[in-house]
This record gives C-alpha cells, structure tokens and sequence, in this order.
C-alpha cells in the first residue's frame, strides 16, 4: 500500500539551528510529496510540493525539501530555525482520486 | 491565494444531539471536497469525499448514516454529525482542491467539536 512515513515525531532544535524533517514514502511510481504545516488549533498551510522536474524545491518560510527516488526520500529542511517555526509538520502523498495521505506528523519544538 | 472557511470554529454540544460543519471556498470553485478528522496529537484521517451534485464517498471505516455529508453548491459542503456522542469530539477539518495546480488542496482552518 502507498504511504507516508515521518520518522520522529517530536523534534527539538535551538533558534538558529538545522531543522531536519524527515519523510520516507513507498511507491513504486513517481509520487506527488507535500509538506504542510499546522499551527495549534488551525488547519494546513502548504509548505512545498513536488510533482516533476527539480528534485529540489523551495517553499515558503525559508523552507525546502529534496525528493530522493533511490532512497524513496523526501526530508524537510531549514537552514536556520526562528522561533515562529514551532508547529506541527505532516508529510503527504497524493493518492488516486486526489487524496492526501498524511505521515503521522512531526512536532517542532523551538529552544531560545 | 485560495481560501476555504469553516463555521463555525469551535462547538460545544450534549450527547445526542446533532451538529452541522460548514465549509466554503470563498473565491474559487470546488466541485469536490474533502472531510478529515484529527485527533490530538495525531495526524489526519480522511473520512469522506464530497462530491457536488452527487453522494460523497466514505472512507472504509467511517459511517455515512453518522456523519451526513452534502455538497449542495460548487462552494459548500456540509458535515453533519448526527446524534453525536463524546467519542465523536475531535478536530475536524475540510479541504477543496485547486484547480489551477493540480495537487494542491487548501485547507479550512478547522471545527473543534466537544460532546459532552
């Protein structure tokens, strides 16, 4: 079956530092791969996506993920953490009939 | 960018009664819509597919006589949760797809449901 793995679900970064996601998707064909974020008490705001072409892809935020075929990949980054970047992060696959399956999520946490 | 509302955002409700979630795209169409359901801290589960025009599709698991989904215009789907009890508490939230970047969905800011 197709889906989305997020290994950690908590992450714990100090301001300034990496922020290092990570997704792993099953697949046999090509994937379209999301990254939303979630804020408490509010709903998904689109991060990046990737369908075709450039392997690595810039989104909002200051944020970006590289798609990886041979290691069936597609973590998240940011170069430097701000403390606004505490949210929740779900990976997602887009499935026949336009459905979006979502990772199991990955919890920011932002130390001064 | 393209914005989807629900109403209302928070409700508080006694066990058996019923409730209904609305959601909207506010400046683009959507003849298709999606339901999903989150509880804390977790992540998000599809319940159902809403279709305009015709009967949503319901995810294996999800009852269609418990939670009534209608999608009575190209900017409206409705979620009614009928005779609610407090294991139906959650967060629910609704999508619609963009039409101009095949995909992507925008999602509402969600309805936290409480049934007490």
């Amino acid at each position: 079956a197709q889906s989305v793995t997020q290994l950690g679900s908590h992450v714990s970064v100090s301001e300034g530092a990496l922020v290092l996601l990570r997704c792993n998707y099953s697949s046999s064909v090509p994937p379209y791969l999301f990254w939303y974020v979630q804020y408490p008490n509010q709903g998904l705001q689109l991060l990046l996506k990737y369908t075709t072409g450039a392997t690595l892809v810039k989104g909002i935020n200051g944020f970006e993920a590289e798609f990886k075929k041979s290691e069936t990949s597609f973590h998240l980054t940011k170069p430097s953490a701000h403390m606004s970047d505490a949210a929740e992060y779900f990976c997602a696959y887009l499935a026949a009939g336009n459905k979006l399956t979502f990772g199991g999520g990955t919890r920011v946490l932002v130390k001064p | 960018g393209a914005v989807v509302s629900q109403h209302p955002s928070w409700v508080i409700c006694k066990s058996g009664t019923s409730v209904k979630i609305e959601c909207r795209s506010l400046d683009f169409q959507a003849t298709t819509m999606f339901w999903y359901r989150q509880f804390p801290k977790q992540s998000l589960m599809l319940m159902a597919t809403s279709n305009e025009g015709s009967k949503a599709t319901y995810e294996q698991g999800v009852e269609k006589d418990k939670f009534l989904i209608n999608h009575a215009s190209l900017t409206l789907s409705t979620l009614t949760v009928t005779s609610a009890h407090p294991e139906d508490s959650s967060f629910y939230i609704c999508s619609a797809p963009s039409g101009a970047s095949y995909g992507t969905q925008y999602f509402g800011p969600g309805t936290r449901l409480l049934v007490l």
